[in-house]
């Protein structure tokens, strides 16, 4: 079955550390693939997307995420933290050739930020 | 509109009742999806609206749960005979029918059954 699978649902990083989340997806096929971040008490906001071009996607507020079709992942990065970094970030695929599928969503993973 | 509209914000209804959820899009949007979140886990489709195609409504959970949407336009998304399981954010998100483009959440309706 497709899935996406994140890796922790906590995760917990000191400011200014490194920010690493991890996804993978179930499929042969190369899937269209985004990160969202959702803020406490806000709505899903899209980070960034991958959509068969560059392999590095850079997004906002300085987050990027790197596709390798070999290891069907789709890892979210940060260089340095920000405290208001904490927040919750959900992995989503589309599976298949055709880019008008459904958004299938990972767990989430928390991302706390210690001063 | 200039966002994805959701009302009401927060409801609060007895087991039993039913529930009705609305969803705007954004103008000229084709695609609109309804998803489910529960405390503390991701995002569960629900159903998915493309055009005037019909739905996939492989994600509703059960016969209680039913969705419309008429064009290209509002969306509503009922809920019969409520249970306290299905206490639970619920999201709705539109986009240009280019999926690739991603996904325009709304803010989401706190559903609470008591």
């Amino acid at each position: 079955a497709q899935s996406v699978t994140q890796l922790g649902s906590h995760v917990s990083v000191s400011e200014g550390a490194l920010v690493l989340l991890r996804c993978n997806y179930s499929s042969s096929v190369p899937p269209y693939l985004f990160w969202y971040v959702q803020y406490p008490n806000q709505g899903l906001q899209l980070l960034l997307k991958y959509t068969s071009a560059a392999t590095l996607v850079k997004g906002i507020n300085g987050f990027e995420a790197e596709f390798k079709k070999s290891e069907t992942s789709f890892h979210l990065t940060k260089p340095s933290a920000h405290m208001s970094d904490a927040a919750e970030y959900f992995c989503a695929v589309i599976f298949g050739s055709s880019n008008t599928g459904k958004l299938i969503f990972g767990q989430g993973t928390t991302l706390q930020v210690k001063p | 509109g200039a966002g994805v509209s959701q009302s009401p914000s927060n409801k609060v209804t007895e087991k039993g009742k039913d529930v009705e959820l609305r969803c705007d899009p954004i103008s000229g949007h084709t695609a609109l999806y309804w998803y489910r979140q529960r405390l503390g886990q991701g995002l569960e489709f629900l159903i998915y609206f493309q055009g005037n195609s019909a739905p996939d409504k492989s994600g509703l959970p059960s016969d209680r749960f039913s969705a419309e949407r008429t064009g290209e336009s509002v969306s509503t998304l009922t809920i019969q005979r409520t249970q306290q399981e299905d206490s639970a954010v619920y999201l709705c998100a539109s986009s240009s029918g280019q999926g690739a483009q991603g996904y325009t959440f709304g803010s989401g309706t706190r559903l609470t059954v008591v």
